[in-house]
């Protein structure tokens, strides 16, 4: 039951270009959403959310994108940095006092100097 | 920065025998999770804690697993007869219950079941 999928394993950039990944949701009733960093040998650390009352999100280098008829979001990472090299995980969750995560599989971002 | 964090790193045990993982969330929060990552698959959901009870959880989470909040400041996992199946890593994570912000991860603790 794959409710948050991440169908790319693996990408790769040139350090300075974007970086675009991403994730489609299939349940609707997910209204909050987020991006999540992770190393190896650490946990996830959180990078960027957007709530679905918005389209867009901006963080610095990080912007993301919703968009809700098409259940699908978007990472953009502008520049790319070779530090930005890692896991990077999509999750969802519906608002409200519990608010358990649902994970995607991840995406191994690779950024070349 | 305030952090949550996990003991220990690395945990090897005999299949059968009870493990305690401990976690430190993050002091003003109210909300509290395990995750857990087998090798190779997406992060999962186990348990939320909320008011020193379970408010949820998933399938994964049968009579083998408990959690408690025992003073106050520690959050732990318990798994009382471990399985080769339950070799991952595990995943603390708090938050603070205001709608639609972030859960924190403390950094895992990897079992290994022998």
């Amino acid at each position: 039951d794959q409710q948050v999928k991440q169908n790319s394993p693996s990408l790769s950039v040139q350090e300075g270009r974007i970086s675009i990944l991403n994730c489609d949701y299939t349940n609707s009733m997910f209204d909050y959403f987020l991006w999540y960093k992770k190393y190896p040998a650490e946990g996830p650390t959180f990078l960027i959310s957007i709530s679905s009352i918005k389209d867009k999100n901006e963080d610095g280098r990080f912007t993301v994108f919703l968009n809700k008829s098409a259940k699908h979001l978007s990472l953009h990472i502008v520049p790319s940095q070779p530090g930005d090299s890692a896991v990077y995980f999509c999750a969802a969750s519906v608002s409200g006092a519990n608010s358990k995560l649902t994970f995607g599989k991840g995406i191994t971002l690779s950024v070349r100097p | 920065e305030p952090e949550v964090t996990q003991t220990p790193s690395h945990q090897v045990t005999q299949m059968g025998q009870e493990v305690i993982l401990r976690c430190v969330p993050i002091s003003n929060h109210l909300y509290f999770y395990w995750y857990r990552q087998i090798l190779g698959q997406k992060v999962e959901f186990l348990v939320s804690f909320y008011n020193n009870e379970i408010s949820e959880k998933s399938e994964i989470f049968d009579d083998q697993f408990s959690v408690e909040r025992p003073d106050g400041s520690n959050f732990t996992l318990k798994i009382r007869s471990t399985k080769l199946e339950d070799s991952a890593m595990y995943f603390c994570a708090s938050r603070t219950g205001h709608r639609n912000t972030e859960a924190f991860f403390g950094q895992g603790t990897r079992l290994t079941v022998v």
